[in-house]
């Protein structure tokens, strides 16, 4: 059974840069097929796509934050990283690792999620 | 278009059945999957492609998809079931790879 485990810092003062890691246990990183994504969620809000990381260190981005955010993977640690930068009060919601999976040219899911660490900006 | 969207707030009797339903053009190319989002908790996935539960997703969800709306059908709908649900696909257009619904606040009575 694949888990992800959040980890870090949950108090970013305001301008600094938010760091996150997400271990994975049960399962490689790197196996293909799946993309090793971040998403968050502001206090009672919906779902919003941060981005996501191939084994390989293909990244992709949502476009609303790709300035800010950096991506990596460390498949010797299987763990995957999220660093957000200039960070704001607007970026206090859970961060969220999961693994997408792709299926088929149809299909794409997060199958594993995991249980979300809440970060909060304030000086 | 990159959206997805969902009604905000859906009610069911229970052991009625429900519809929860999403929208958007990347759904004529791609599947939705369905997440449960309980208070407090971490998505879950219930349905994903065609209609397929992952292990231990009740039977009484399933999914569906014609044109650019795609459905999650709760068959019976129990007290445990009350959650939000968000529908996802990926974006058919380029732009964004991932994209979500604004999710489905389900109320069952």
């Amino acid at each position: 059974q694949v888990q992800l485990q959040e980890s870090g810092p949950g108090l970013v003062k305001p301008s600094q840069t938010l760091s996150l890691t997400c271990t994975v246990s049960g399962g490689s990183i790197s196996s293909g097929g799946y993309y090793w994504s971040w998403i968050r969620q502001h206090p009672g809000k919906g779902l919003e796509w941060i981005g996501y990381i191939y084994y390989s260190g293909s990244t992709y981005y949502n476009p609303s934050l790709k300035s800010r955010v950096t991506i990596s993977v460390d498949t010797s640690k299987n763990q995957f990283s999220l660093k957000l930068s200039s960070v704001t009060a607007a970026d206090t919601a859970v961060y969220y690792c999961a693994r997408r999976t792709y299926s088929s040219s149809k299909t794409y899911y997060f199958d594993y999620w995991g249980q979300g660490t809440l970060v909060t900006v304030s000086s | 278009s990159s959206e997805l969207t969902q009604d905000p707030a859906v009610s069911v009797a229970l052991g009625q059945t429900v519809r929860i339903t999403c929208q958007g053009d990347s759904l004529r190319s791609y599947y939705a999957s369905w997440y449960q989002q309980k208070p407090g908790q971490a998505p879950v996935l219930v349905i994903y492609g065609k209609n397929n539960r992952p292990s231990g997703i009740p039977d009484r969800f399933s999914g569906s998809s014609s044109g650019n709306t795609a459905s999650l059908t709760i068959t019976g709908a129990q007290a445990e079931d009350e959650a939000d649900y968000y529908c996802n696909s990926r974006d058919s257009s380029g732009n964004l790879p991932v994209v979500f619904g604004g999710g489905t606040k389900l109320t069952v009575l």
